[in-house]
């Protein structure tokens, strides 16, 4: 299957810093790729759709001005965790879709926010 | 509501296989997926159905789709140790995937 890569995979920092994941198609191009955050023991949970060249669309209740999404390329989308406080710690995912019937996941980036 | 349900645990012996069940909401849902997850690791597509579909099989993976029940089963013959994971269904919203809560699945030697 295709290749989704997430960097960092771990990452700790210090509460009122700013983080920033990247998420990168390794082998086909995405206009669209997609974040998700999973708490511990839950399911995943869908919090913006990043679009290439335009502006993310973000789910109800996630806070757009706290999690700034770049589409930057066809292969590259970050997330960056503004102002990061203890509760956003948790283990953010994205995805991207290589056709209209596969969606493959990358390995994950675990935020604690101390 | 979106709710996707599985049940959350199901416990096998090694050899046995494992069925493990899903329902989802949106009868307009036109792929439903199985994932796998590993602790502390990404999702893995394990398989996929096209909602026309009422079977589709892969290796030791069957899925069954029953779209008038809105009721998707994974089952895993010949089950090993290896794969004792979280695997989740989902279905599609749109061009995004809801995900329901994930049935742990352990394996016993």
């Amino acid at each position: 299957g295709a290749v989704v890569s997430q960097h960092p995979s771990w990452v700790i920092c210090k509460s009122g810093t700013s983080v920033k994941i990247e998420c990168r198609s390794l082998d086909f191009q995405a206009t669209t790729m997609f974040w998700y955050r999973q708490f511990p023991k839950q399911s995943l949970m869908l919090m913006a759709t990043s679009n290439e060249g335009s502006k993310a669309t973000y789910e109800q209740g996630v806070e757009k001005d706290k999690f700034l999404i770049n589409h930057a390329s066809l292969t590259l989308s970050t997330l960056t965790v503004t102002s990061a406080h203890p509760e956003d710690s948790s283990f953010y995912i994205c995805s991207a879709r290589p056709s209209r019937n596969e969606q493959f996941f990358g390995p994950g980036t675990r935020l604690t926010v101390l | 509501g979106e709710d996707v349900e599985q049940s959350l645990f199901l416990s096998v012996r090694e050899g046995d296989s494992s069925v493990i069940n899903c329902t989802y909401t949106d009868s307009s849902s036109t792929y439903l997926y199985w994932y796998k997850q590993e602790p502390g690791a990404g999702l893995q597509l394990l398989t996929y159905i096209f909602s026309n579909m009422d079977m589709k099989q892969d290796q030791r993976l069957t899925v069954l789709l029953n779209k008038k029940d809105k009721h998707l089963s994974l089952r895993i013959a010949d089950t090993q140790t290896g794969d004792s994971a979280i695997y989740f269904c989902a279905e599609t919203l749109g061009t995004a995937l809801i995900f329901g809560k994930g049935t742990t699945l352990s394996v016993s030697s």
